[in-house]
């Protein structure tokens, strides 16, 4: 499978909990992306890296939430001490360097925080 | 403030005739324009982009045109297929960071 994958798919959280999620691009792919959408809206941009560096995060992103690129493979978003606005599908995308290139996404972790 | 918009959260048009999706942006940086399609329970499928620096682009059944003076964008899907119904996602990029608008759910009926 060579697509972007994302893990888990879904996810019912307590408030105040930690989530982790997890998005494995697309090999060859040296950016990766994470957003959010929630309903009736377009995916909004969180944050992105360059192979492993971080190189802008949205000023909307509070400090709950941290992602990392170790080695410039895999990414993880957490989230600490959910609250319920942070209820949403987060998307994750792939692709080359380059501006203009598609972005590939993955299908997405659905966070429910009850 | 909305840099991208879609007008239109819905369109619904008749199997072989025209659908035109509509996008508005407000930042002359952007140097790239991406139209996403997006199925219920899956991530956006690119679909089509276009340049700053052409006014259009053709892919088959679908053509993206941009006036930049404008800055105006839209997709023309002709002729229109049931399977195209989906919700469809314009962005705009620069740099190599996409800001979308919140979508148009296209309806085809047969």
């Amino acid at each position: 499978d060579t697509g972007v994958s994302q893990n888990p798919r879904h996810k019912i959280t307590k408030r105040g909990q930690n989530v982790t999620f997890r998005c494995d691009p697309i090999s060859e792919h040296n950016r990766l992306y994470w957003y959010r959408q929630t309903l009736g809206q377009g995916p909004e941009f969180l944050t992105y890296f360059q192979n492993e560096a971080q190189l802008e995060k949205s000023r909307l992103l509070s400090d709950r939430f941290s992602a990392e690129r170790p080695k410039g493979s895999f990414s993880t978003l957490e989230i600490q001490r959910t609250e319920q606005g942070d209820s949403a599908m987060y998307l994750c995308a792939s692709s080359l360097l380059g501006g203009g290139t598609e972005s590939f996404f993955g299908q997405g972790t659905r966070l429910t925080v009850v | 403030d909305q840099q991208v918009k879609q007008n239109s959260p819905s369109l619904s048009v008749q199997e072989g005739r025209i659908s035109i999706l509509n996008c508005d942006y407000t930042n002359s940086m952007f140097d790239y324009f991406l139209w996403y399609k997006k199925y219920p329970a899956e991530g956006p499928t690119f679909l089509i982009s276009i340049s700053s620096i052409k006014d259009k682009n053709e892919d088959g059944r679908f053509t993206v045109f941009l006036n930049k003076s404008a800055k105006h964008l839209s997709l023309h899907i002709v002729p229109s297929q049931p399977g195209d119904s989906a919700v469809y996602f314009c962005a705009a990029s620069y740099a190599g960071k996409s800001t979308f608008g919140d979508g148009t759910t296209l309806t085809v009926k047969p």
